[in-house]
C-alpha cells in the first residue's frame, strides 16, 4: 500500500496473555520505529530498526516486550504476560533515510491495546 | 527518559483567532518537528526544523527552531475548523536516531 499499514486495529486481550502487533513499512523504507501513546499523552520511544538491526532498543519498558524485523520490511512488536499498563496505542513509523535529520517519519494508524 | 515540556496542554480559540504553542527541553536538540495527529490516525508532519533560528512557513503554520537550540514554538494564524487536533512538537539531539515528543497540545476552534 501506499502507507504505513498496521495490524491490528484494534486488540483486546486478557492480562497475562501475550500479543503480538503488526508494521508493514512503506516499501523501500529501511528504517522502522516503534512508538507507544498512553491515552493523553505524548508518543514514547521503543526501538529503531535499520534494516534489520536494532541500533536501538533502549525505550523497551521491560523482557516481556520484544521486536522484531525480517526482510527489511514487516516488524512485529510483541508483548508476554500483558498487563493492564501495557493498554495503549502502540505507532509504527517508517523512514526512507537511515538518520533523522535528513528525512521524516511516516506514521502509521497504530494498534490500538487494551489490555483487561 | 528525555522529557520535552509543551505548552499549552490545551486551547479552546475562535475561528480566525491565531494560535500558539511551544516546547522546551534543558538539553540541545539539533532537530525539531511539528506533527499532527487527528483522531484514530498516526501523527502527520507540518513542519521540520534543522538550524538554530530557522523560520518556517507551511501555509498558515508557521515555526521556528530556537536559537538557544533548546526551544521551538509554532504558530497557526487564522484558525479554521479543521485545524483541530493534537499538536506535538518532537526534537532529535545530536547523538542517537530517535525523536523525543512533548505530551501534545489539543486545540479546538468554536466556529
Amino acid at each position: 500500500g501506499a502507507g504505513v499499514s498496521q495490524s491490528p486495529s484494534n486488540k483486546v486481550t486478557e492480562k497475562g496473555k501475550d500479543v503480538e502487533l503488526r508494521c508493514d513499512p512503506i516499501s523501500g523504507h529501511t528504517a522502522l520505529y516503534w512508538y507507544r501513546q498512553r491515552l493523553g499523552q505524548g508518543l514514547e520511544f521503543l526501538i529503531y530498526f535499520q534494516g534489520n538491526s536494532a541500533p536501538d532498543k533502549s525505550g523497551l519498558p521491560s523482557d516481556r516486550f520484544s521486536a522484531e524485523r525480517t526482510g527489511e520490511s514487516v516488524s512485529t512488536l510483541t508483548i508476554q504476560r500483558t498487563q493492564q499498563e501495557d493498554s495503549a496505542v502502540y505507532l509504527c513509523a517508517s523512514s526512507p533515510r537511515p538518520r533523522i535529520g535528513a528525512g521524516e517519519l511516516f506514521f502509521g494508524e497504530g494498534s490500538r491495546l487494551t489490555v483487561l | 527518559g528525555q522529557q520535552l515540556n509543551q505548552s499549552p496542554q490545551s486551547m479552546f480559540i475562535q475561528e480566525g483567532e491565531d494560535v500558539s504553542m511551544n516546547c522546551t527541553s534543558s538539553s540541545i536538540f539539533n532537530t525539531w518537528l511539528w506533527y499532527k495527529q487527528d483522531p484514530g490516525e498516526g501523527p502527520v508532519l507540518l513542519i521540520a526544523l534543522y538550524k538554530a533560528g530557522e523560520l518556517t512557513s507551511n501555509g498558515r503554520l508557521t515555526a521556528q527552531f530556537g536559537i538557544t537550540r533548546k526551544d521551538s514554538f509554532l504558530n497557526i494564524s487564522a484558525s479554521i475548523p479543521s485545524d483541530v487536533g493534537i499538536y506535538f512538537c518532537a526534537g532529535k539531539m545530536e547523538y542517537g536516531n530517535k525523536l523525543v515528543f512533548g505530551a501534545g497540545t489539543i486545540l479546538r476552534v468554536k466556529s
